[in-house]
């Protein structure tokens, strides 16, 4: 499967906890996507990279949410001190430079804080 | 960016056409309309993006109006796989980085 990998696709944790996801991007796709999605909406754009550059985070990514792409291919989304409202599908998506690509989606992982 | 509107849900049957409507009457003259599918546990996926007229691929077929205030996604003889929420997406071309995604349509196929 060459398609974008998130791991793991489901995560259970407690409230307080820090959780930490890894996303897989296709294989030479410079620029990676980080989503977050709660039940009944769209998507909603966290940050994405340019190879290991960090070049845009929303204001949903408080201070508790950390992304890194240290060696520019695959990423990890952090969440420290978790809490009920971080409960949600977090989608990474990758595409190339080129102009004419559009973003592939991973499966997600979900995340239940109890 | 054009704030767009589209049906909360539809319903179909198998074989039949389905066509969803997406409104986005302050759409710039830059703006691009795109079309999203997204099955329950996946990620989204990308349908088709047009800009005027209409565009056809193998999966869905998108009709713009002259006046392109509303779009038209069309889906020839449904199937129950293509259960699905489907998403319009304005503002964007192929390589926008920021997606902006709506609640989308949920479309339930029934046999």
């Amino acid at each position: 499967d060459t398609g974008v990998s998130q791991d793991p696709r489901h995560k259970i944790t407690k409230r307080g906890q820090n959780v930490t996801f890894r996303c897989d991007p296709i294989s030479e796709h410079n620029r990676l996507y980080w989503y977050r999605q709660t039940l009944g909406q769209g998507p909603e754009f966290l940050t994405y990279f340019q190879n290991e550059a960090q070049l845009e985070k929303s204001r949903l990514l408080s201070d508790r949410f950390s992304a890194e792409r240290p060696k520019g291919s695959f990423s990890t989304l952090e969440i420290q001190r978790t809490e009920q409202g971080d409960s949600a599908m977090y989608l990474c998506a990758s595409r190339p430079d080129r102009s004419t690509d559009t973003q592939y989606f991973g499966p997600g992982t979900r995340l239940t804080v109890l | 960016l054009a704030k767009t509107t589209q049906p909360i849900s539809m319903d179909s049957y198998e074989g039949q056409e389905v066509n969803i409507t997406c409104s986005h009457n302050n759409i710039a003259t830059n703006d691009y309309i795109t079309w999203y599918q997204q099955f329950p546990s996946q990620g989204p996926r990308f349908i088709i993006q047009g800009y005027k007229t209409k565009v056809t691929n193998e999966v869905a077929s998108l009709f713009i109006p002259a006046d392109r205030k509303s779009s038209t996604l069309s889906l020839p003889r449904v199937s129950l796989s293509d259960t699905a929420v489907y998403y319009c997406l304005v503002g964007v071309s192929y390589n926008t980085d920021k997606l902006i995604f709506g609640t989308g349509t949920r479309l339930q196929v029934f046999p």
